[in-house]
């Protein structure tokens, strides 16, 4: 079956660590998404790509990087500059052509905690 | 990009018809509503996506009336099972659309189904 896979499920970051959390989908989709979602609360975007080897900001990129050297993967990366980086992260991808349909699917989340 | 307004938390009984009202009231031409739904710890789920009258798929009905300022997603008898946080996005999806992930996700509806 197709979608994506985050892992690992539960992470644990000691301070002044960096750490990258991995997404991997399987279903061809153009366009990748990374959230972050607090207790409570919406998610919130971090990062987005398009297209391989691009890739732009969201509305709280600050502490966090990405990279898209694969179609499939979309790795999120937490740098130690994130001073508050215990929350849930979530990976979504769509299909540019079939948005209408489908819309974003998401993968299980990776709950991140700093120990 | 259109704000949406929901209700934080709804309360029903099983085997209830549930209706959550969207207001969306700048939404654009080109916007689409979408409706996703989330259980705790996981990722969210897309559920049903319009842009005007009405649309039903196997899960649930979703109505805009002609103005679209608001939307309404409706759930048929639901069960303890429905219980979850429904959130409704207001962007440009669709064929061939160059949506660039800005979707927002507010606090979402929190539904809690009774027995």
């Amino acid at each position: 079956d197709g979608g994506i896979t985050q892992s690992p499920k539960y992470l644990f970051r000691k301070e002044g660590q960096n750490v990258t959390l991995s997404c991997e989908q399987n279903l061809n989709h153009d366009a990748m998404y990374w959230y972050r979602q607090d207790p409570g609360q919406g998610l919130r975007l971090i990062y987005y790509s398009q297209i391989v080897n691009d890739f732009q900001k969201g509305d709280i990129a600050e502490g966090y990087s990405v990279s898209r050297e694969k179609k499939e993967s979309f790795p999120l990366t937490v740098t130690s500059a994130q001073k508050n980086p215990t929350a849930f992260y979530l990976c979504a991808s769509i299909s540019q052509d079939g948005g209408r349909r489908y819309g974003y699917t998401f993968g299980s989340g990776t709950r991140l905690t700093v120990v | 990009l259109a704000k949406t307004t929901q209700p934080i938390s709804m309360d029903s009984y099983e085997g209830q018809e549930v209706n959550i009202t969207c207001s969306h009231n700048n939404i654009a031409t080109n916007d689409y509503i979408t409706w996703y739904q989330q259980f705790p710890s996981q990722g969210p789920r897309f559920i049903i996506q319009g842009y005007k009258t009405k649309v039903t798929n196997e899960v649930a009905s979703l109505f805009i009336p002609a103005d679209r300022k608001s939307s309404t997603l409706s759930l048929p008898r639901v069960s303890l099972s429905d219980t979850a946080v429904y959130y409704c996005l207001v962007g440009p999806e669709g064929i061939g659309s160059s949506n660039t992930g800005k979707l927002i996700f507010g606090q979402g509806t929190t539904l809690q189904v009774k027995p």
